[in-house]
């Protein structure tokens, strides 16, 4: 099956530095990558929706200068989390979705990053 | 306005059988999908419907009805390891996932 995977699994940064998280898809090509972010007992959040080779599109009220996002290639999406706070800290989840050849807009989720800002 | 709706949460006893509703009402409709999300982990893949009926895989199925906006998870045979969130989503006009807030599910010996 596709397989998603996500680096680092878990980050513990200061208040006001970066971290950057990649999204790998590791057997099939994905033109479209999706990072979401979910806080304790709540559902999936879309933060950006990524495609390969153009910008990428955020959902209203999450800060595209905060929040960069890199889709430099087919098997590949970074999300840079830009002077982190404590706010910041949340479960950060990124999927790709595998069309080619299957017909279904399935989405293929990495394991998440857990980032902790201190 | 898009939204989804399934309860908060639910509680079932091991061994048995529960069922999970999920009601839509979205811009457009290109199937709708079932999550299980274990605590700290990510979602996985149960199933997908796109067509109206019953798809049956496994211990688990998934219902469909377009015409009420409706879906259900059923899942037998209940065992813990089955302790999770159900998220339900749908695929709108625009190809783009809405998800509903997810069903915890509790199972008790």
């Amino acid at each position: 099956g596709a397989v998603v995977s996500q680096h680092p699994s878990w980050v513990i940064c200061k208040s006001g530095t970066s971290v950057k998280i990649e999204c790998r898809s590791l057997d099939f090509q994905a033109t479209t990558m999706f990072w979401y972010r979910q806080f304790p007992k709540q559902s999936l959040m879309l933060m950006a929706t990524s495609n390969e080779g153009s910008k990428a599109t955020y959902e209203q009220g999450v800060e595209k200068d905060k929040f960069l996002i890199n889709h430099a290639s087919l098997t590949l999406s970074t999300l840079t989390v830009t002077s982190a706070h404590p706010e910041d800290s949340s479960f950060y989840i990124c999927s790709a979705r595998d069309q080619e050849g299957r017909g279904v807009y399935e989405q293929y989720f990495g394991p998440g990053t857990r980032l902790t800002v201190t | 306005g898009q939204n989804i709706d399934q309860p908060t949460e639910m509680t079932a006893t091991e061994g048995a059988i529960v069922q999970i509703n999920c009601t839509y009402q979205t811009s457009g409709f290109n199937g709708l999908f079932w999550y299980q999300q274990h605590a700290g982990e990510a979602p996985t893949f149960l199933s997908y419907n796109v067509l109206d009926g019953l798809e049956e895989k496994g211990r688990f199925s998934s219902f469909l009805s377009r015409s009420k906006g409706y879906s259900y998870l059923l899942l037998k045979e209940l065992q813990m390891k089955d302790s999770a969130s159900y998220l339900c989503a749908v695929l709108d006009s625009n190809y783009q996932l809405i998800w509903g807030a997810g069903t915890k599910l509790i199972i008790k010996p």
